[in-house]
This record gives structure tokens, sequence and C-alpha cells, in this order.
């Protein structure tokens, strides 16, 4: 089975500075991955997929940006953080064929 | 398209009791589904699935559902809940066949009371 990693698992910053989480995967190739956002009261909220590097789909206009460098490297960024965007950030990756979606440790990111 | 409701944002249980989550879903093909349950301050983890097969799906910690084509359900539960099983349970669904994308509900919060 695959596994996926996130850092950093939590991170404080304040309004208008940078943001970037990384996501990696390990014992696939050629994963889907996704990005997915959790909100106080409002579950999980897909963000970004992508199907293969440099291949990025957004669901919602925000003021983040993904990208994927490599085949098993997903980024989440924004150049300027504003406090809507506080929440607990999820990488997940689908295992096809074995109908089930792996998710990454979380990063909780507060902006202050 | 798909989407997925959860019925009751909280739900309050005695320890011992049953523990029954509400989920339903729409999907214009027939669904994969499944539940995921996040402990404080802890990842997701997947509980069950359904894809195929077996309506009744069992799942880990006792916990099981029931795929209900003709109610649209996916409803969770568990016969004797323990105070371990205080946690957010979300279901999700995917399109079979697709991973692109999954859809998850805004999740329950299951409280036990001693």
């Amino acid at each position: 089975s695959q596994t996926i990693h996130q850092w950093p698992a939590t991170l404080v910053q304040p309004v208008g500075s940078p943001l970037s989480l990384e996501c990696t995967v390990e014992g696939t190739s050629n994963p889907n991955l996704y990005w997915y956002r959790q909100a106080a009261g409002r579950g999980l909220q897909l963000l970004f997929y992508s199907v293969g590097i440099g291949q990025i789909s957004s669901e919602v206009p925000q003021n983040l940006s993904a990208s994927r460098p490599q085949d098993r490297q997903f980024i989440l960024s924004s150049k300027k953080l504003l406090l809507s965007d506080s929440g607990f950030y999820l990488c997940a990756s689908p295992s096809p064929g074995r109908n089930t979606i792996y998710f990454g440790e979380g990063s909780w990111l507060t902006v202050v | 398209a798909q989407s997925v409701t959860q019925l009751g944002s909280h739900v309050s249980v005695s320890e011992g009791a049953l523990v029954l989550l509400r989920c339903n879903y729409s999907s214009s093909v027939p669904p994969y589904l499944f539940w995921y349950v996040q402990y404080p301050n802890q990842g997701l983890q997947l509980l069950l699935k359904y894809t195929t097969g077996a309506t009744l799906v069992k799942g880990i910690n006792g916990f099981e559902a029931e795929f209900k084509k003709s109610e649209t359900s996916f409803h969770l539960t568990k016969p004797s809940a323990h105070m371990s099983d205080a946690a957010e349970y979300f279901c999700a669904v995917s399109l079979s066949g697709g991973y692109q994308k999954v859809t998850f509900g805004t999740g329950t919060k299951l409280q036990v009371i001693p």
C-alpha cells in the first residue's frame, strides 16, 4: 500500500505571508493526488487534484495554488495568506484497483 | 455529479448504546461509498467501504454500514458505543471506476457519554 507524507504538521503564519505545504507519496507511481481542506464546521473540501506532473485542476476559486513538480510530489502554496485560509489540510491519493483512498497525516495551518 | 448529506453535525450516545450515524448520497452512476473516522488532532482513517457485492459492509472497531440503493443511504452503525469511539466521522462518495474526485460529507462529531 502507499504511504503519504505531509509537512509541516503545524504552522502558524501571519496574514500576508507566503505558504508552502508539501506532500510526497511512497509505494506507487503516477498517482492521482488531491489537496483537501477541513475548515471548522465545513467538513472536507476538495481544493485541487492532479493526474500527473504539471497537471492541476482547481475545484474552487481561492487564494491558494498547487503544483506538481515531480510524479510523487504535490505542493500547496499561497503568495499571501488570508485569515480564512486557516484550517486542516490533507493530501490524499486513491489506490486504483483497491478502492481505497489514502491520506497524509495532515497539516494544521493557523493564520494570525 | 455526486453529493453527500450527513444528518446531524453532532450526535451524543451513552456508553454501551447503539451508534447510528446517517449518510445519504446522490450519484448519477453506481457509487463507491466510504466512512472515514478522524480522532482528535489526527488525520483520516478508513473505517469501511462499499464498492460492489454484499450491501452490508463490516469495518474496523465493530462498525458496519449498509448500502441501501432504494433509500440512497449508507448509514454507519455500531451495536455498543465505547468511549474510544468519540471522534468525527465522514461519509464520502466516489463515482464507481473513477477516482478523479471524492466528495465528502460535512462530518458528524460523535460524543460518548459515560
